[in-house]
């Protein structure tokens, strides 16, 4: 398994400002997800990030809404532009088992939790 | 696409008593499958997952999971449940053959535990 941290862990922001998430791992990932679950509701997948190239965004998600940096194997960044309260949501990060060929297996950081005023 | 269908969205059971939690899946291929249990203010963890071989699938907590292709389904079962069972219970399916797509996840089925 893998270690995930997030920072920070919550935050209350206002209108129109950015917020950037911090993901760190404690091994090297090829692959890094970056999700979304907002309120009592299921998670949804924003992008999947790889080391060294563009960011992979999924239908409804934009990259100037959710800018992602992934400048090495055990970092990761996603920014939430231009804040309104539907952005209001926890943001989560995942990656990809270690040695993965991979069967898909996720493991999940703990999570941001973000208010949006 | 897939796509992934809890239909519970609240399950009541007693302590002590027996679970099952519905997963049905729609996949046009051999899908991998997992159940993810998220505790209040807490984070996702892998409770078990189902790749290929043995349909029937063990995992933490004394969770099982049984495949079946026929139905489409992936229900996940706990014969005696714990006041510390309560959460939010996710299924989940990911594409095989590699890594570079992400999860679908279903909806989440709330379990409440009554004394």
């Amino acid at each position: 398994s893998a270690v995930i941290s997030q920072k920070p862990s919550r935050d209350i922001c206002q209108r129109g400002t950015s917020l950037t998430i911090q993901c760190q791992v404690d091994s090297q990932v090829t692959m890094m997800f970056w999700y979304r679950q907002q309120p009592g509701q299921s998670l949804t997948l924003i992008a999947t990030a790889n080391q060294g190239s563009e960011a992979t965004y999924e239908s409804g998600f934009v990259i100037d809404k959710f800018p992602i940096s992934r400048p090495n194997l055990t970092f990761s960044t996603l920014t939430v532009s231009n804040m309104s309260p539907e952005d209001s949501s926890i943001y989560l990060c995942s990656v990809e088992a270690r040695g993965g060929v991979s069967y898909n297996e996720q493991f999940f950081g703990p999570g941001t939790r973000l208010t949006v005023l | 696409a897939q796509s992934v269908t809890q239909p519970d969205i609240h399950i009541t059971v007693s302590e002590g008593a027996s679970l099952e939690l519905r997963c049905n899946y729609s996949y046009g291929a051999t899908p991998y499958l997992f159940w993810y249990v998220q505790s209040p203010g807490q984070g996702l963890q892998l409770l078990l997952k189902y790749f290929s071989g043995d349909t029937l699938v063990q995992g933490i907590k004394g969770f099982e999971a049984e495949f079946k292709r026929s139905q489409s389904s992936f229900n996940l079962r706990k014969p005696s449940v714990h006041w510390s069972d309560a959460a939010e219970y996710f299924c989940a399916v990911g594409a095989a053959g590699g890594g570079a797509d992400g999860l679908t996840f279903g909806k989440g089925t709330h379990l409440i535990i009554q004394p």
